[in-house]
């Protein structure tokens, strides 16, 4: 069973395009993420949401729009989008609460966007 | 504010060999985790290994072992026995205990395991 799924898992499009990236886990978690893998392989935050709700926005430009539709999801459009947009996306979520347990982050397998 | 820093440019190791994959930490947070994942050609991110703050021993996974020194803010993985498949790159990340708590990475250590 796939804790954390994304689709798709490649992306090509073109120049200001809109796409959109799904993502679920079946971890019954109440925290779910979006990461950034650039092309220097650097790993940054961009949302967290928490049952639903947006409680972490890191200076992500307006044209990525997180959507949480119920805690298992959490979703991620992004209008008109750039060639600097290209990069691996990654889904992640963790259950929060003290220790081990409630602090590690399971991933998706990512998601490769290059736009041309 | 959260910093991981991992400046070991590529590292080698022979097979069989152990290798230890350097981390450095900053926290203004007074309960925190440690993480390390390792992230294979295929893309995936994989946890290694979690240490905690307040964890009295240093933690052990397999192959993996963490040498945490809470005074001089390291968090050092390291790696026994090299196997081919350890080739990969490292990150070495940390994660406060607050509700808006979120993994902070490091740059990442690219391993290669040599035959």
């Amino acid at each position: 069973d796939t804790a954390v799924s994304q689709t798709p898992k490649y992306l090509v499009t073109q120049m200001g395009n809109d796409k959109s990236i799904k993502c679920e886990q079946n971890l019954g978690h109440d925290t779910m993420y979006w990461y950034k893998q650039d092309s220097k392989k650097f790993l940054k935050i961009m949302f967290s949401y928490n049952n639903k709700e947006l409680i972490i926005n890191e200076t992500v430009p307006n044209r990525f729009s997180p959507k949480s539709p119920d805690k298992a999801h959490l979703n991620l459009h992004i209008n008109s989008l750039e060639l600097g947009d290209s990069a691996v996306y990654f889904c992640a979520s963790s259950q929060g609460g003290p220790g081990l347990a409630g602090a590690r982050t399971y991933f998706g397998p990512g998601t490769r966007l290059t736009v041309l | 504010a959260q910093k991981i820093t991992q400046t070991q440019p590529g590292m080698f190791v022979q097979e069989k060999e152990a290798v230890t994959l350097d981390c450095t930490y900053d926290t203004s947070d007074p309960s925190y985790g440690l993480f390390w994942y390792k992230q294979p050609s295929s893309g995936e991110m994989i946890f290694l290994i979690y240490q905690g703050s307040y964890d009295q021993q240093n933690a052990t996974e397999g192959r993996y072992s963490l040498n945490f020194q809470k005074a001089r803010k390291s968090a050092n993985l390291v790696i026994s026995a090299s196997q081919l498949g350890d080739s990969a790159m490292y990150f070495c990340a940390i994660r406060g205990t607050g509700a808006n708590s979120k993994l902070t990475f490091g740059k990442g250590i690219t391993l290669s395991v040599r035959p």
